[in-house]
């Protein structure tokens, strides 16, 4: 089976840098991706790791340890707009997903 | 540009009756996905096809749920007879086969469904 952990809630100011980890556990493992979901919205792909270390996409990076089963998403200079949800995710075969609880980030001023 | 349509986006209706729901997958995309959101679970997957065959149904309750897709643009998601622990947001989801790179999954708006 898949399980992945993340934090249930994060709180940061904007302009900020903040960090959502996640851990997992697979049985076989073909990389890690990361949605964003706004209230009311549906699930936007963000990014995909196949391999260790850092992918920069703009504001955003994630990053990955293969050894240590352990992934984050990295967003600097945080707006307002970025306050959601974000989910870890873990594809299996077939390029089936699972998703791990998700991590509410809240910004403020 | 080119994006996963579902209909309806809300729907309301009683326990017994029957709800059905339907995606229309970016065209060229051959995998779909259904999935169900709510607090308690979070996003779970409920089945998958892939060329229109279903992969995997097994996160679906088999006794009222059922899945097709009858031809390659539309998939739909059945529930007969539906009960209040149906109520939900559903999401289909369409993307590619891993060996054509196929990581990245673009998500419909969902139906937002509740059963009284």
């Amino acid at each position: 089976g898949q399980s992945l952990e993340q934090p249930s809630e994060v709180t940061a100011v904007e302009g900020a840098i903040v960090q959502i980890n996640c851990t997992y556990q697979t049985s076989g493992f073909y990389g890690l991706s990361w949605y964003q979901q706004h209230d009311g919205g549906a699930p936007t792909f963000l990014s995909y790791n196949a391999l260790d270390g850092l992918e920069e996409t703009g504001r955003f990076s994630s990053f990955l340890s293969r050894s240590d089963s352990y992934g984050y998403l990295l967003l600097q200079e945080l707006q307002m707009k970025d306050s959601a949800s974000y989910f870890c995710a873990v594809p299996g075969t077939a390029s089936k997903l699972t998703f791990g609880t998700g991590t509410r980030l809240q910004v403020t001023l | 540009d080119a994006r996963v349509t579902q209909t309806p986006r809300h729907k309301v209706t009683e326990m017994g009756q029957e709800v059905t729901m339907r995606c229309q997958p970016i065209l060229g995309h051959n995998t779909v996905f259904w999935y169900r959101q709510t607090m308690m679970q979070g996003l779970e997957l409920l089945a998958y096809f892939r060329n229109r065959a279903p992969l995997d149904d097994s996160g679906m309750p088999k006794d009222r749920f059922s899945a097709e897709m009858p031809d390659a643009t539309l998939a739909t998601l059945k529930i007969q007879p539906s009960e209040p622990r149906d109520s939900a947001v559903y999401f289909c989801a369409s993307g590619l086969a891993p060996g054509q790179g196929g990581y990245e999954q673009y998500f419909g708006p969902g139906t937002r469904l509740t059963v009284t």
